[in-house]
């Protein structure tokens, strides 16, 4: 058990470029989940997949931000036209659902930065 | 939909001595509870949950953590803190009936003097 990955640790980019980042769960955890972080606060839920199939998105989420989970495996998560608002650690975590009782395990976050 | 709230924004305590950080939820029914810990520029850790049974809670690093339903509360505790236990340290609520819609508290973050 090699724990949730993500990469890359760090983004710097300009305001109105895209970017993408990838999360490698827990191997055969059916969940993956995308939260953001900004300082000062607790993660704030973004989206989950169940598999491949993505279940549901916060309204936090808007147009320019996209997951994909292609293979129910690995995720990415897209943020398009990047703005300085869109600044934050962004979180991956996954669980694997048994009898109702889910735990979520977290990767150690991508840092994006808006300049 | 439920709620946490941590009171405490800042906490500092000496080496050696004890801590409680606390939490307060806001659910209808029988939560799901979690403490997480972050170090600066980390993801979060896992330190104890709660689904059900046993109120008192062990977790890692030598944490436990007590369900009150009476005062909705789960407030961690450590006998004797270490200066490595300073870090961010979050609480989280789910439910068994959507628990892929946990929520988390701003936060308490843990000062250690030497």
């Amino acid at each position: 058990d090699t724990g949730v990955s993500q990469d890359p640790r760090h983004k710097i980019t300009k305001r109105g470029q895209n970017v993408t980042f990838r999360c490698d769960p827990i191997s055969e955890h059916n969940r993956l989940y995308w939260y953001r972080q900004t300082l000062g606060q607790g993660p704030e839920f973004l989206t989950y997949f169940q598999n491949e199939a993505q279940l549901e998105k916060s309204r936090l989420l808007s147009d320019r931000f996209s997951a994909e989970r292609p293979k129910g495996s690995f995720s990415t998560l897209e943020i398009q036209r990047t703005e300085q608002g869109d600044s934050a650690m962004y979180l991956c975590a996954s669980s694997r659902t048994s009898g109702g009782q889910e735990t979520q395990y977290f990767g150690p976050g991508t840092r994006l930065l808006v300049l | 939909a439920q709620s946490v709230t941590q009171p405490d924004i800042h906490i500092t305590v000496s080496e050696g001595a004890s801590l409680e950080l606390r939490c307060n939820y806001s659910y209808g029914a029988t939560p799901y509870l979690f403490w997480y810990v972050q170090s600066p520029g980390q993801g979060l850790q896992l330190l104890l949950k709660y689904f059900s049974g046993d109120t008192l809670v062990q977790g890692i690093k030598g944490f436990e953590a007590e369900f009150k339903r009476s005062q909705s509360s789960f407030n961690l505790r450590k006998p004797s803190v270490h200066w490595s236990d300073a870090a961010e340290y979050f609480c989280a609520v789910g439910t068994r009936y959507n628990n892929n819609d946990m929520r988390f508290g701003a936060g308490t973050r843990l000062t250690v003097k030497p």
